[in-house]
Parts: C-alpha cells; structure tokens; sequence
C-alpha cells in the first residue's frame, strides 16, 4: 500500500538552529513528490517536486533532497516567519492520486 | 502564477442543509480535487475530477457529489449537510499529462451545527 510517513509531528527551533524534516515513502513507482509549506487557515502552498533519487532543490534556507525510501527538508538558519506546517505529498505511477502525509509543525522563535 | 480560488473562507451550516463549495481555477488546468482537511488525519481526497463531466470518487465520497460543467469550476455539493462533515475544505487544481504538483486554495472552513 502507498504510504507517506513524515517525523517528527512537531519541531521547536531557536532562530538560526538548522535542522532537517523527515519524508519516508513507500510507493511501487514514483512520478513525482512534493514539498509544501502550510500557514494556519490558509491552503497548502507549493515548495518544491522531485522526481529522481539524488535530485536536490533549493529556495531561500530550504533545500529539499531525494533518495528512494525518504526525502528530506533542510532549513538552514530558520527565521520565525519559517514556522508553519510542513507537509509531504507523493504522486505514484499508475493513478491519479497524491498521498499526503500528515505534516510536521515547526515553530521557530525568535 | 495559478490561482485557485474558493467562493467562501467561512461557511456556518446547519444540519440537513445542502451546501455548495464552489472552485474555481484561472490556469487551464484539467485535473481538479476536492479535499478535506481534520486535525491527526492529513488530506483525504473526496473527488477527482479529469476533465468536463468526468469525475472519479477518492478515498471518502459518501455525503458528497461533484459536479464540473466548465473546466475552470468544479464544486463540491454536500446534499444533507452533517456534524461530522464539519471540516477544512481545500480544492486543487494540476497539469494532467506529467507528475506536476497540487495547486491549491486557500480554503473554506465548513462549520455544520
């Protein structure tokens, strides 16, 4: 079954504390998988796709990175505007659906 | 940039009611969704819709129907409106042919009491 796992739940940084956000995946085939930043009572809003092991994208202090079973969020040198919920989606082969996991909520202070 | 936007931020509905959410999307794309968003329970998918007059159930349909008659707008109709239907409602839009991603609205917040 296509499943997406993403840890830890919640995250509590300090201004400048670097640190990485976990997307584990099982999927028999990968089209594509999505990073996206959600702020409260607002819709998901777009970061990133990846498609292929290896492949890296970066924006501003977020740097999302892709390997067969897992994708990673790095956020460098996190500002309080960063803290939002942080959610991973896959698209696999063979239908039409994207598997949300269910987020992690980060909150930086200043 | 897409823009998907969603005719209500905030709904209050009472029970039994039928309620219209209404999406409407300004990119040319043809796929559109509808989900729902509760707390510990991520995205669930309701509808998918691929092009005019088509749609496909998701994961949970039941008390919902759809209904797409231009492809910029798909509505999501909730016939006997519920308690438990009381939830985060989110509509996408996305590029049909390649693993393009979800563009989403910014919601409506469906209150049923």
């Amino acid at each position: 079954e296509d499943q997406v796992t993403q840890s830890p739940e919640a995250l509590r940084l300090q201004e400048g504390e670097s640190s990485s956000l976990n997307c584990s995946y099982t999927v028999s085939g990968l089209r594509g998988l999505f990073w996206y930043r959600q702020d409260p009572g607002k819709g998901p809003e777009f970061l990133f796709t990846l498609y292929s092991a290896g492949e890296e994208k970066e924006k501003e202090r977020l740097k999302a990175t892709l390997t067969k079973k897992e994708s990673f969020l790095h956020i460098t040198a996190p500002k309080p505007e960063d803290s939002a919920t942080y959610l991973c989606a896959v698209h696999p082969t063979g239908t039409y659906k994207y598997i949300f996991g269910t987020g992690t909520r980060l909150k930086v202070l200043a | 940039d897409v823009k998907v936007t969603q005719s209500s931020r905030y709904l209050v509905k009472r029970t039994g009611e039928k309620v219209f959410l209404e999406c409407v999307q300004d990119m040319d794309h043809e796929n559109m969704f509808w989900y729902r968003q509760d707390p510990g329970l991520g995205l669930r998918l309701i509808y998918f819709s691929y092009d005019v007059k088509m749609k496909e159930k998701g994961d949970i349909p039941e008390g919902y129907s759809v209904s797409r008659e231009k492809k910029e707008r798909f509505s999501l109709i909730l016939e006997s409106a519920s308690t438990n239907q009381t939830s985060m409602y989110l509509c996408a839009s996305s590029i049909r042919d390649r693993a393009s991603p979800l563009h989403f609205g910014n919601g409506t917040r469906l209150t049923v009491t």
